[in-house]
């Protein structure tokens, strides 16, 4: 299982990024991807959750109407597009697959990360 | 501040044994019951290194154990490495579709 992420960068406040997360070693469409988030000097944040087939998305409360989550079920890839970007949204953002246990659903895999840094 | 309650750090040195509890875990289906561990060591990618409260994924050592009592849930590290060293969080799934992370913790290996 492999997941790379890529697209992040420095972008000003009020501005859009969009992030992708290439997956391979597994058939990615029988997965939900989760997106997570970890600011500097602080824990990880969970942002977003996408069911396989992409039919339910769900978000924090602290990105929802502002970043939208889709995946290509093709091209294995996952996406994050992050408008209206914040100050505080700067972080290193991580894609990390679902796995639907007997009892829970947890983060199995995670990518390496991608930095997004929101600055003026 | 996060539903799920872990301590900053812990210490220990190699060989030791060191426990990090994770406080909120409820038995009511309706709250974080089946916690998940992860180990985050700097500048790498989290791993999950304990399911569903006490299960080790294929791969991760022995020396990784997981417990629950009442309210708490408890990650142990046996054995202390060098390499051990990283951030560890607590995780549950919610009813809301969505994953809450604890604080972390962060250990330091003397």
């Amino acid at each position: 299982v492999q997941l790379v992420e890529s697209g992040g960068g420095l972008v000003r406040p009020g501005g859009s990024l969009r992030l992708s997360c290439a997956a391979s070693g597994f058939t990615f469409s029988g997965h939900s991807m989760n997106w997570v988030r970890q600011a500097p000097g602080k824990g990880l944040e969970w942002i977003s959750h996408i069911r396989s087939s992409g039919s339910a998305i769900y978000y924090a409360d602290s990105v929802k109407g502002r970043f939208t989550t889709s995946r290509d079920n093709v091209d294995n890839t996952l996406y994050l597009q992050m408008n209206n970007l914040r100050d505080e949204d700067t972080a290193v953002y991580y894609c990390a697959r679902g796995y639907y246990g007997s009892l829970s659903f947890f983060l199995d895999y995670w990518g390496q990360g991608t930095l997004v840094s929101v600055s003026s | 501040q996060s539903a799920l309650t872990q301590p900053a750090s812990v210490s220990g040195s190699p060989g030791q044994s060191i426990t990090i509890s994770c406080t909120g875990v409820s038995s009511d289906i309706n709250h974080y019951k089946y916690v998940s561990w992860y180990q985050h060591p700097p500048g790498k990618a989290p791993k999950l290194i304990i399911y569903e409260v006490s299960n080790r994924p294929s791969g991760v050592s022995s020396r990784f154990s997981g417990s629950k009592s009442g309210n708490t849930a408890s990650l142990t590290i046996s054995g202390l490495q060098a390499d051990d060293e990283a951030d560890y969080y607590c995780s549950s799934d919610t009813i809301h579709n969505s994953v809450v992370f604890g604080g972390g913790t962060r250990l330091t290996v003397l």
